[in-house]
């Protein structure tokens, strides 16, 4: 229970155009999603929040006109990457509270981002 | 903003032996995390700490916590070449969530 799908697994796409991303919880309902990115050999950077049936809550930083992020389902999260970059290439990862207990966090696969 | 360090790095470890992964975090917090990450993959969770002194142990990994030093520790006994992976661990206050700079530890026979 309380896994949390993420697709694609990986993407390649060229500069200039824009990609989407799905995080779904698959057996739960999940009114916050998270998203972040990580470099190579780096670690993970919390982009936004993503709340359902609300607008995003973005950190320090990030261009949320870049970044957008829909979260119009309780199972549901998309982040798109608009006008990629080169420089946007980096492991997406979303993550959902683990509603088996208060604490826990269930992650995503992760999506592997290549803008060429 | 809360800033959480590591310490080592890079850590590489002879079967067998044993080691120590330090956890510094800057403020209070809420709890405490440790995850695994192997490469190209996702990330697995160990272990949550919620309260100081907490202690757990799973297999050849032993976790704690000390609040009053914000200072986690993951303990690795007789490593073995499976563990090698980037251990991470992540301080959460609120809904908020930072993660370390992560150890990237290669156990070598």
């Amino acid at each position: 229970g309380a896994v949390v799908s993420q697709h694609p697994s990986w993407v390649i796409c060229k500069s200039g155009t824009s990609v989407k991303i799905e995080c779904r919880s698959l057996d739960f309902q999940a009114t916050t999603m998270f998203w972040y990115r990580q470099f190579p050999k780096q670690s993970l950077m919390l982009m936004a929040t993503s709340n359902e049936g609300s607008k995003a809550t973005y950190e320090q930083g990030v261009e949320k006109d870049k970044f957008l992020i829909n979260h119009a389902s309780l199972t549901l999260s998309t982040l798109t990457v608009t006008s990629a970059h080169p420089e946007d290439s980096s492991f997406y990862i979303c993550s959902a509270r683990d509603p088996r207990g208060p604490y826990g966090y269930t992650f995503g696969s992760g999506t592997r981002l290549t803008v060429v | 903003e809360l800033k959480v360090e590591q310490n080592p790095l890079f850590l590489s470890m002879q079967e067998g032996k044993n080691y120590t992964i330090y956890c510094n975090y800057s403020t209070t917090s809420d709890r405490l995390y440790w995850y695994r990450q192997d490469p190209g993959k996702s990330l697995e969770s160990l272990f949550v700490l919620l309260s100081n002194g907490a202690v757990k142990q799973e297999g050849r990994l032993m976790a704690s916590l000390d609040t009053k030093a914000r200072l986690s520790t993951l303990h690795i006994t007789a490593a073995v070449h499976d563990l090698s992976a980037t251990y991470f661990c992540a301080v959460a206050t609120g809904n908020q969530f930072y993660f370390g700079t992560g150890t990237s530890l290669t156990v070598i026979p």
